[in-house]
């Protein structure tokens, strides 16, 4: 079965650096493979989706991610991180018409 | 707002007791997803249904259960609650299931006392 396992469970850093938030993926078969986010007291929210159209995906607020199929990864980044951006962020995987897996998660915090 | 309903928001009830969980999924979704998030096990895929019928089945314990009607709402029934069950339960909902994003309600915090 497909799984995501994201490397760090907490980041921190500083307003204005850049965020890297990592992710590996396990599929047999071409993934589709997704980040939310997750604001305190709230539900997830789709900050991108990867779906073979475009290796690099933009998604909402300033965040991005590149497939990169030789080294099974979905990282997110985001070159200046925001106060705002302090949250909880899931890589999530499907294929085929099954259902979704989420990472353990990453906590992210920003330091003014 | 994802457009995904989940109600009640918080719920408290003594171990032992049972509850239900509804949801609404949003306009023209069929497909509907259970997930359970606490401390300990993070967030766990508990079941999938499409359009009535369950899709998959993950990590969801015997004592639970869950349906969906023909209006398309669903509900996550959990019954003889232990204190482990005190968790975050969040229902979402796509269009399809192949690919498609799912979209996540504001969930469900059950403390069991």
């Amino acid at each position: 079965a497909q799984s995501v396992t994201q490397l760090g469970s907490h980041v921190s850093v500083s307003e204005g650096a850049l965020v890297l938030l990592r992710c590996n993926y396990s599929s047999s078969v071409p993934p589709y493979l997704f980040w939310y986010v997750q604001y305190p007291n709230q539900g997830l929210q789709l900050l991108l989706k990867y779906t073979s159209a475009a290796t690099l995906v933009k998604g909402i607020n300033g965040f991005e991610a590149e497939f990169k199929k030789s080294e099974t990864s979905f990282h997110l980044t985001k070159p200046s991180a925001h106060m705002s951006d302090a949250a909880e962020y899931f890589c999530a995987v499907s294929v085929n018409n099954n259902d979704m897996r989420f990472g353990a998660g990453t906590r992210l915090t920003v330091k003014p | 707002d994802s457009g995904v309903t989940q109600t009640p928001k918080h719920l408290i009830t003594a171990t032992g007791q049972r509850v239900t969980l509804r949801c609404s999924p949003r306009s023209g979704d069929l497909s509907v997803y259970w997930y359970q998030q606490s401390l300990d096990q993070g967030l766990q895929f508990l079941i999938q249904y499409y359009n009535g019928e369950e899709r998959a089945k993950g990590n969801i314990l015997e004592r639970f259960s869950a349906q969906q009607f023909p209006d398309l709402h669903s509900e996550l029934n959990l019954s003889s609650l232990e204190l482990g069950d005190s968790a975050l339960y969040f229902c979402a909902s796509s269009v399809e299931t192949e690919g498609n994003t799912i979209y996540f309600g504001e969930g469900s915090w059950l403390t069991v006392v």
